[in-house]
C-alpha cells in the first residue's frame, strides 16, 4: 500500500534552516509529482511548491521563493524540503502529498517549531 | 485575484444537507478539489477534479461548479463528517491555492 513517511519533529532557532524528508513507498517513486503543504497552528493549508521526482524540476510558491529548496534522491526514493532563514511564523506542520487523483496520499506531517 | 474564499463555519443537523462554497477567479478556468481534515490528522481528498470521488469517499459527497464558485455538498450529513474542509485549485501561473477553510459542525 502507498505510504509517505516523513522525518521527525524539529526545533530550530530563528535564522536557521530546516530540512524535512519524505519517503514514499508502495508505488514508483518517479511516477508522481510530490507537493509540500504547510499548516500553521490553528490555521489553514498553504501550498509551498512541488517537485518532479523524475526530472528534479520544481515550482515554488512566490511567497517562499529564495527560501525554499525541494530536492530528491532517487537512489533512496526520498524527497526533501529545505526552508532557510526561519522565522517564528514558519512554525507549522509540514506535509508532503502525492499528486495523482488530487493529493491522494499525505505524509503524517512534520512539526517544525521556530523559537529562540 | 489568486485567492479562494470560503465561509469560516457552517452547521448542519444530523441527516440533513449542507453546501460549502469556495469562490475565486481561478475557478472560472480550473477545477477544484476538496479536502477533509479532522483535528490532528492529515487532510484527505474527498473530491478531485471538480466532481470525482476517490473510492473511499461516501457517495453523500458531491461537488459542482458555476462561474467563480465551486461547491461541495454533503447530502445526509453524518457525525463523522464533522471536520474542516478546504477547496484547492490552481491559477494560470501554475500555482496551487487552498481555500480559507470551512469548519463543518454536525448538530
Amino acid at each position: 500500500q502507498v505510504r509517505l513517511v516523513q522525518s521527525g519533529a524539529e526545533v530550530k532557532k530563528p535564522g536557521a534552516s530546516v530540512k524535512v524528508s519524505c519517503k514514499p513507498s508502495g508505488y514508483t517513486f518517479t511516477g508522481y509529482y510530490m507537493y509540500w503543504v504547510r499548516q500553521a497552528p490553528g490555521q489553514g493549508l498553504e501550498w509551498m511548491g512541488w517537485i518532479n521526482p523524475k526530472s528534479g524540476g520544481t515550482k515554488y510558491a512566490q511567497k517562499f521563493q529564495g527560501r525554499v529548496t525541494m530536492t530528491r534522491d532517487t537512489s533512496i526514493s526520498t524527497v526533501y524540503m529545505e526552508l532557510s532563514r526561519l522565522r517564528s511564523d514558519d512554525t507549522a506542520v509540514y506535509y508532503c502529498a502525492r499528486d495523482y487523483m488530487g493529493f491522494d496520499y499525505w505524509g503524517q506531517g512534520t512539526l517544525v517549531t521556530v523559537s529562540s | 485575484s489568486s485567492e479562494l474564499t470560503q465561509d469560516p463555519a457552517v452547521s448542519v443537523a444530523l441527516g440533513q444537507t449542507v453546501r460549502i462554497t469556495c469562490q475565486g477567479d481561478s475557478l472560472r478556468s480550473y477545477y477544484a478539489s476538496w479536502y477533509q481534515q479532522r483535528p490532528g490528522q492529515a487532510p484527505i481528498v474527498v473530491i478531485y477534479s471538480q466532481n470525482n470521488r476517490p473510492s473511499g469517499t461516501p457517495d453523500r459527497f458531491s461537488a459542482s461548479s458555476s462561474g467563480n464558485t465551486a461547491s461541495l455538498t454533503i447530502t445526509g450529513a453524518q457525525a463523522e463528517d464533522e471536520a474542516d474542509y478546504y477547496c484547492n485549485s490552481r491559477d494560470s501561473g501554475g500555482n496551487h491555492l487552498f481555500g480559507t477553510g470551512t469548519k463543518v459542525t454536525v448538530l
